[in-house]
């Protein structure tokens, strides 16, 4: 059963760079049936899709964070990364990884248990 | 963006009772659309996938119908631990998109 698992820092300043790594085990990322998400949920709020990578390194990001947002994939340790660029307080969210089905069942069956970042100095 | 609008925002009711959560799409997503359960401090759990196939696992009191863009999740007789908040999430077309959910709460 595959697992997935966020790690980084809890707090992060304002106008700096969240950084999060998604470890998954259970499964190899290179298989080439899924692609790996990143999603977000602030304290008391809803959830919104980041962004998406593919094994192959290809990307999707939600234009609402383009600008901001950097996805990438490391095969090797079987690890995908996030990069969220001059973070504000908005930007406080627990983040989530999670896996969805590059095939017609599209949905995230898979979530990692999330990590809570704060921005704040 | 395809938006999705949930009705109601909250709901109280009682264990056994029948309820029913709207889920609206802004255009036509046929039937790419997913439910998820969420408890505090817990990862988004999935429920329905394909607008009403019932993810392996899932209780049988969970249903789930609709397409295009008018969905409906149903639960037929509530037990405790059904007691979270409910997200519906097209998977039609990029970006992903969640509605706002719907808390489910005890009278």
């Amino acid at each position: 059963q595959v697992q997935l698992q966020e790690s980084g820092p809890g707090l992060v300043k304002p106008s700096q760079t969240l950084s999060l790594t998604c470890t998954v085990s259970g499964g190899s990322i290179s298989s080439g049936d899924y692609y790996w998400s990143w999603i977000r949920q602030p304290p008391g709020k809803g959830l919104e899709w980041i962004g998406y990578i593919y094994y192959s390194g290809s990307t999707y990001y939600n234009p609402s964070l383009k600008s901001r947002v950097t996805i990438s994939v490391d095969t090797s340790k079987n690890q995908f990364s996030l990069k969220l660029s001059s973070v504000t307080a908005a930007d406080t969210a627990v983040y989530y990884c999670a896996r969805e089905a590059t095939g017609g069942t599209k949905y995230f069956q898979h979530w990692g248990q999330g990590t809570l970042v704060t921005v704040s100095s | 963006a395809i938006r999705m609008t949930q009705s109601p925002s909250s709901l109280s009711a009682s264990t056994g009772d029948r309820v029913t959560i709207t889920c609206r799409a802004s255009q036509g997503i046929s039937s790419y659309l997913a439910w998820y359960q969420q408890k505090p401090g817990k990862a988004p759990k999935l429920l329905i996938y394909a607008a009403s196939t019932l993810q392996s696992g899932v209780p049988s009191r969970f249903s789930g119908s609709g397409s295009g863009t008018d969905f409906t999740l149903t639960i037929s007789c509530l037990q405790s631990e059904d007691f979270a908040t409910y997200y519906c999430q097209q998977y039609y077309s990029y970006p992903r998109t969640f509605g706002q959910g719907t808390k489910l709460e005890i009278k």
